[in-house]
């Protein structure tokens, strides 16, 4: 079974710095997809970006930036200029790709973070 | 994009009474549908799979008959809470997947309060 580990419960960082959450998964599996949820206060879960495993080019959405490194199983968010919108809970994810019915996401514990003004 | 609404947003029961919870992909035809709980300031608990047309497929240790689950058409998945409890008090989110396979979409969460 697939597990994701995001090991950052909490963290805080000023406005306009760049801040990266770290999360790793295990997986046998070779092809697979990778997210990055945020959960504002609202509690929406909004995708903020999505890897495919067989791509070695790192995905980027504007501010938001990760680092797949697929042999380690790492997969960083980096936010950068972080701004006081950013504050929410994250949650990296991990899906196997498949017919519908086959697509659980797996869900890290969370890293909740802040940006102070 | 592809949109996922849910509602009600927010309902309040009386204990032993029965609630029902709205999933509708509505932009895209979705045949499985996912159920989840979210206990404060923990992660999503995967409830169960709504599969159109046929049984959920629940999660170990989720009472099946308590959660009812119904994915009677492709753009609608209800969870119906039946005999509710104060402990079943919660946050409930739904979610389907893209045509594509690859990305998966979220309703805006229903909060349950049984009182």
């Amino acid at each position: 079974a697939q597990t994701v580990t995001q090991s950052q419960p909490e963290m805080s960082v000023q406005e306009a710095e760049t801040v990266t959450l770290s999360c790793t998964y295990d997986t046998s599996e070779s092809n697979y997809y990778l997210f990055w949820y945020k959960q504002p206060p609202s509690r929406q879960m909004i995708l903020v970006i999505r890897q495919e495993a067989y791509k070695q080019q790192n995905a980027t959405e504007n501010r938001f930036s990760v680092n797949f490194q697929k042999a380690a199983k790492s997969f960083s968010l980096k936010i950068s200029d972080s701004q006081l919108g950013d504050t929410a809970m994250y949650f990296c994810a991990f899906m196997k790709p498949g017919s519908q019915g086959a697509q659980k996401l797996v869900f890290g514990q969370g890293t909740r973070l802040t940006i102070n003004p | 994009g592809a949109v996922v609404s849910q509602h009600p947003s927010r309902v309040i029961c009386k204990s032993g009474t029965s609630v029902k919870i709205e999933c509708r992909s509505l932009d895209f035809q979705a045949t499985t549908m996912f159920w989840y709980r979210q206990f404060p300031k923990q992660s999503l608990m995967l409830m169960a799979t709504s599969n159109e047309g046929s049984k959920a497929t629940y999660e170990q240790g989720v009472e099946k008959d308590k959660f009812l689950i119904n994915h009677a058409s492709l753009t609608l998945s209800t969870l119906t809470v039946t005999s509710a409890h104060p402990e079943d008090s919660s946050f409930y989110i739904c979610s389907a997947c893209s045509l594509a396979g690859n990305t998966i979409y979220f309703g805006e969460g229903s909060w349950l309060t049984v009182v």
